[in-house]
């Protein structure tokens, strides 16, 4: 079964800082993974998906498959990227899509 | 422009009582449509989720049901509430399942509804 793994509930950094906020996943085959991400108040949103290979607000996520990995990175944290974090993994078959959330990382950048 | 509206925005309900939690999609047609609830250190959980009018999976045994009256509605609902049903349940809705083979395959949230049973 096809499993992501978030291993930090919550990470704080200082502003300015580099961040890297965690995702190992589980999938026999080739995967397709994004990061979602929930600021304060507003809606879940797609952040970036590795099919992109884009760098959205600074963030960028290289997808390892030899470590099945696909960690968030930004070189500088800002105070406005605190947020919750999600990374996900889709799988489709028998005419049905659904995505697999991790549990998810809490960033808090200090000012 | 597509637009997902969900709502109540926040309820507070008795134990036993019912529930009626409504998702309606516009601008789409035939989309695939989705439950989470999402709760803290426990992350997005699928609750349901829908290819099509009356089409209904369930991820994990719930005290919830889920509804697809019409193509573009997603009701999630409950004949009695438990106080563990309390939490922040969310929708979404991605392009259906032929178009996720093209690439286009972006879940897109509601805003939420924050459940409080007491």
């Amino acid at each position: 079964a096809q499993r992501v793994t978030q291993p930090e509930k919550l990470l704080s950094v200082f502003k300015g800082a580099p961040v890297e906020l965690k995702c190992n996943y589980s999938y026999s085959g080739s995967p397709e993974l994004f990061w979602y991400v929930q600021y304060s108040r507003q809606r879940l949103q797609l952040l970036l998906r590795h099919i992109s290979r884009e760098s959205i607000k600074g963030f960028t996520a290289d997808l390892n498959k030899g470590e099945t990995s696909f960690h968030l990175k930004k070189p500088f944290a800002q105070e406005e990227d605190s947020a919750m974090y999600y990374c996900a993994l889709p799988y489709s078959g028998a005419g049905s899509y659904q995505l697999t959330f991790g549990k998810g990382t809490k960033l808090s950048v200090i000012p | 422009s597509q637009t997902i509206h969900q709502w109540p925005a926040t309820l507070v309900q008795p134990v036993g009582s019912p529930l009626s939690l409504e998702c309606t999609v516009e601008g789409t047609s035939n989309p695939n449509l989705y439950w989470y609830r999402q709760a803290a250190g426990r992350g997005l959980q699928l609750l349901f989720y829908s290819v099509g009018i009356g089409q209904i999976s369930s991820e994990v045994p719930q005290n919830l049901s889920a509804s697809r009256p019409q193509d573009r509605q997603f009701i999630l609902s409950s004949k009695k509430l438990l106080l563990s049903d309390s939490g922040f349940y969310l929708c979404a809705w991605s392009v259906g399942f032929d178009r996720v083979l093209s690439g286009a395959n972006v879940l897109t949230f509601g805003a939420g509804s924050r459940l409080t049973v007491l």
